[in-house]
């Protein structure tokens, strides 16, 4: 079936950076753009930015521009999001899904799979 | 602070109707198609309906999505007890360039 699998939890120190994996499997990775989302702790979902797997392009929320980084390995399906000058208010579970659309009278966009989510906490 | 509104909760007793509100703007809702996730307590995200009204297969038809003007509903009708979980709704916004969210309704099963 189709999915995403995300690398484990990580704890880092406020300054850091961290890396999370998003594996793709169960359809052709390079035909549909991978997007980040985060939920920090009792928070809604807040949206961070895309990749296309194909091109490598890249699209960030204006919040995040110059802190985060998307990049992908398509020989083995994944993809990447590195976040910079962590801080405590980063600590969230950050998860990555593929965006699907369809076109007709209006672009109909959404998000499915998603991974299960990977906790990323910032403390010293 | 979410750019769409949501109702904090919800409740309803086993096999009644319930609705979930969400509020926009022209920019979001207004001019673009509204999804709804099931987020079950600890689990990632799970698209619930998507185009506004259009179910996944595999989704029961117990669920059910609209949109009017800047605002958008999903009802759930036949309540169950693992219908228990966090509801967002989603947009495309013209001005961000990019999706935003609800905040979230925790729905209680009584």
């Amino acid at each position: 079936q189709e999915q995403l699998v995300q690398s484990g939890a990580e704890v880092k120190k406020p300054g850091a950076s961290v890396k999370v994996s998003c594996k793709a499997s169960g359809y052709t990775f390079t035909n549909y753009d991978i997007n980040w989302v985060r939920q920090a702790p009792g928070q809604g979902l807040e949206w961070m930015g895309w990749m296309n797997p194909n091109s490598g392009n890249t699209g960030y929320a204006q919040k995040f521009q110059g802190r985060i980084t998307f990049t992908r390995n398509t020989s083995i399906n994944t993809a990447y999001m590195e976040v910079s000058s962590l801080r405590s208010e980063d600590t969230a579970v950050y998860y990555c899904a593929r965006e699907k659309f369809e076109l007709g009278a209006a672009i109909v966009r959404w998000f499915d799979p998603w991974g299960q989510g990977t906790l990323v906490t910032v403390a010293s | 602070q979410s750019v769409l509104t949501q109702p904090p909760s919800a409740s309803g007793t086993p096999g009644q109707r319930v609705t979930i509100s969400c509020s926009g703007s022209s920019s979001n809702i207004g001019r673009n198609t509204v999804n709804w996730y099931q987020q079950l307590p600890g689990t990632a995200p799970k698209l619930l309906i998507y185009g506004n009204d259009q179910r996944p297969s595999g989704v029961p038809d117990r669920f059910s999505g609209s949109k009017s003007g800047t605002s958008a509903s999903l009802a759930i009708s036949g309540l169950q007890s693992e219908d228990e979980a966090d509801y967002s709704c989603a947009a495309w916004d013209d001005s961000l360039n990019g999706p935003v969210f609800g905040g979230g309704t925790k729905l209680t099963v009584l």
